[in-house]
């Protein structure tokens, strides 16, 4: 079974530009959820993909943007990158609400995202 | 709004000795679940163990319990025979659920360091 991978692993980039972060999930998982950690804090919920549309978001402007694809990996968009940003992103595959369980989201290692 | 509240931002405990992490939710949503990660060092954030809100008995997973105390909402993560290995963040969360939409909300953690 092959777990949650994500890449790149770290990622600087400067303020004002884009960066696109790549999820696949654990094999048999059709739902992507992304998560935003910042240093010394829990991870906020971005959104949640469940076969190729968005299935939820929190409170993330419009410059935070994905996609799921038909293998159910998925991206992750930043436009317009600011300071703020500089954070873990996480992705986590799973069955689902609809799947009625087992619920467990299982995390990818991450990408560190620097801005400057 | 959900919110999950981990009011202990450390705790150092002696090699095999038990721990308790505290964990209390607060949500007025009959069905919810609630997880606890573990996430060292590196980053990733590891699945310990889940409690649905209409379970009987109280999670176990090897040396990992849940005490689920449901009319005091709390949820809390207890480790028996604490390792060297254990000494990490934990994260409490509860799954939230809005007309099929997923998400997992996350208190600020616990850091478990584990003494020889």
């Amino acid at each position: 079974e092959t777990g949650v991978t994500q890449s790149p692993t770290h990622l600087i980039k400067t303020r004002g530009q884009q960066v696109t972060l790549r999820c696949s999930s654990q094999s048999g998982h059709n739902t992507v959820s992304w998560y935003q950690q910042a240093l010394g804090q829990g991870p906020q919920f971005i959104f949640q993909y469940y076969r190729e549309e968005e299935n939820g978001r929190g409170n993330f402007p419009p410059r935070f943007s994905g996609l799921q694809f038909p293998n159910y990996s998925s991206e992750l968009n930043v436009n317009a990158l600011e300071l703020d940003d500089s954070a873990l992103y996480l992705c986590a595959s799973s069955l689902g609400a609809l799947a009625g369980g087992p619920y467990e989201q299982y995390f990818g290692p991450g990408t560190r995202l620097t801005v400057t | 709004a959900q919110k999950i509240t981990q009011t202990q931002p450390g705790m150092f405990v002696q090699e095999k000795e038990a721990v308790t992490l505290d964990c209390t939710y607060d949500t007025s949503d009959p069905s919810y679940g609630l997880f606890w990660y573990k996430q060292p060092s590196s980053g990733e954030m590891i699945f310990l163990i889940y409690q649905g809100s209409y379970d009987q008995q109280n999670a176990t997973e090897g040396r990992y319990s849940l005490n689920f105390q449901k009319a005091r909402k709390s949820a809390n993560l207890v480790i028996s025979a604490s390792q060297l290995g254990d000494s990490a963040m934990y994260f409490c969360a509860m799954r939230e659920l809005d007309f099929g939409n997923e998400k997992l909300t996350f208190g600020t953690g616990t850091r478990l360091t584990i003494i020889p």
